[in-house]
């Protein structure tokens, strides 16, 4: 059975930056790509960037261009998303998501990352 | 704001039909999948290719697509299908587009 295993919650202070992991188990790691996926308190997702390992190559969501680094360590089956410039407005769950090709077929199960002064 | 329009809300009694759809030009010309969010848990993949089931998920979770419109419906709706529904416009090469969401309240 595939599981994503994110790691815990942070708390940040605004202007600095965060980094959370998520392993892959269960599952062919490098043939399928990664996203994560945001939602802040009582909204919505939100998309922000995803990478396909086998490759390297990344792409992410426009309005966190920049601020937003995508990883993938082969080895250890992992993926990283490094989010800068931390805002109150980053206070939300993170989640990694495994692409099938179809959907997003596995998701981690999240990790809160509150911004606070 | 989101590029795909769902209802805010949709209430249905036990056992009747619930559908919820998504609208958006980004759905022209591609697969929706929806995904079911309860209270304090991950999204769960439901749907994909506009009406396919993965498998686990029960049969009466089903939908369609037409033009810049997807459809989800739920049948004989039960008080453990209440959760938050998602529906996204899929294609692997392009920025993924999300709903705002939907909550199904069986009443």
């Amino acid at each position: 059975q595939v599981q994503l295993v994110q790691s815990g919650a942070e708390v940040k202070k605004p202007g600095s930056s965060v980094k959370v992991s998520c392993t892959a188990s269960g599952g062919t790691f490098i043939t399928y790509s990664f996203s994560w996926v945001r939602q802040a308190p009582g909204q919505g997702l939100e998309w922000m960037g995803g990478i396909i390992p086998i490759f390297g190559t990344t792409s992410n969501g426009q309005i966190f261009r920049g601020r937003v680094t995508i990883t993938a360590d082969k080895p250890s089956n992992t993926v990283y998303l490094e989010l800068n410039n931390l805002r109150s407005e980053d206070t939300a769950v993170y989640y990694c998501v495994r692409d099938n090709g179809e959907g997003a077929d596995y998701w981690g199960q999240g990790t809160l990352v509150t911004v606070s002064s | 704001s989101y590029d795909l329009t769902q209802p805010p809300s949709v209430s249905v009694a036990p056992g009747q039909t619930a559908t919820i759809t998504c609208s958006g030009d980004k759905l022209r010309n591609k697969y929706a999948c929806w995904y079911q969010q309860k209270p304090g848990q991950s999204p769960v993949l439901i749907l994909y290719q506009d009406k396919k089931r993965p498998s686990g998920i029960s049969e009466r979770f089903s939908g369609s697509g037409s033009g810049n419109t997807a459809t989800l419906t739920i049948s004989e709706t039960q008080a453990m299908d209440e959760a938050d529904y998602y529906c996204q416009a899929w294609d692997s090469n392009a920025p993924w587009v999300f709903g705002g969401g939907t909550k199904l309240t069986v009443l």
